[in-house]
């Protein structure tokens, strides 16, 4: 593994079902974070991680949880899945908050 | 609410010209600034840092800073279609160091 990776690269998901999109990374990075992106709303920050234990809401955290067992791993779950969550995906990380690094990215279909 | 302002644009640009995108930022207290450059239905790649006022350079790449007018800017020289990209400002969140706040991006487009 070199930088970050997510899966699924894509997916088509019923709506009410539950998804878990998983993100991790190999650069022994501190903080994680959880984006999504809209065609006109550029990014906007889920859910944040800014150490192993500990995470946060972003800006837009409802309907979706994260959990950070470990420095590499950061998945993002939506508990029961809504059309309005039709989106791309992105996880990233950083260093101690300086530049985030993103992985390619899950787009994620709800019908 | 902090805010991080660009020009959607497209902004088109000749092959060989200089393209200038511009950014904008609220939060006085930021010390950390960046460009990331994305392609379409890809994720955004960082392409150049700065951190004090003035100008850093790298390769085709110049970024300026000035703190004071609360301003970023990226120059790059001899435009290539390659270049042809989405560009995202990102500044730190003064209130939460570990957090960016992010510009919706300007659309470049370079015409051979």
């Amino acid at each position: 593994i070199a930088g970050i990776t997510q899966a699924p690269t894509s997916q088509i998901l019923a709506a009410g079902r539950r998804m878990t999109l998983r993100c991790t990374q190999d650069m022994r990075h501190n903080a994680m974070y959880w984006y999504r992106q809209d065609l006109g709303l550029g990014l906007r920050l889920i859910h944040y991680s800014n150490t192993a234990g500990t995470t946060g809401k972003g800006e837009v955290p409802d309907g979706y949880s994260v959990s950070r067992a470990n420095t590499d791993d950061f998945p993002l779950t939506l508990a029961s899945a809504v059309p309005s969550q039709t989106s791309v995906y992105f996880c990233a990380s950083s260093d101690n908050g300086h530049e985030q690094y993103f992985g390619p990215g899950t787009r994620l279909t709800v019908t | 609410q902090k805010e991080v302002e660009q020009n959607s644009g497209p902004l088109s640009v000749p092959e060989g010209a200089i393209a200038s995108l511009n950014c904008t930022y609220s939060d006085r207290v930021s010390q950390s600034f960046f460009w990331y450059r994305q392609y379409s239905g890809k994720s955004p790649e960082l392409i150049m840092s700065i951190y004090s006022n003035g100008d850093k350079e790298d390769g085709r790449f110049t970024a300026q800073l000035n703190k004071a007018s609360q301003y970023v800017s990226l120059l790059i020289r001899d435009s290539q279609p390659s270049d042809s990209a989405t560009y995202l400002c990102a500044v730190n969140n003064g209130d939460s160091n570990y957090q960016l706040i992010w510009g919706a991006g300007t659309k470049l487009i370079i015409k051979p």
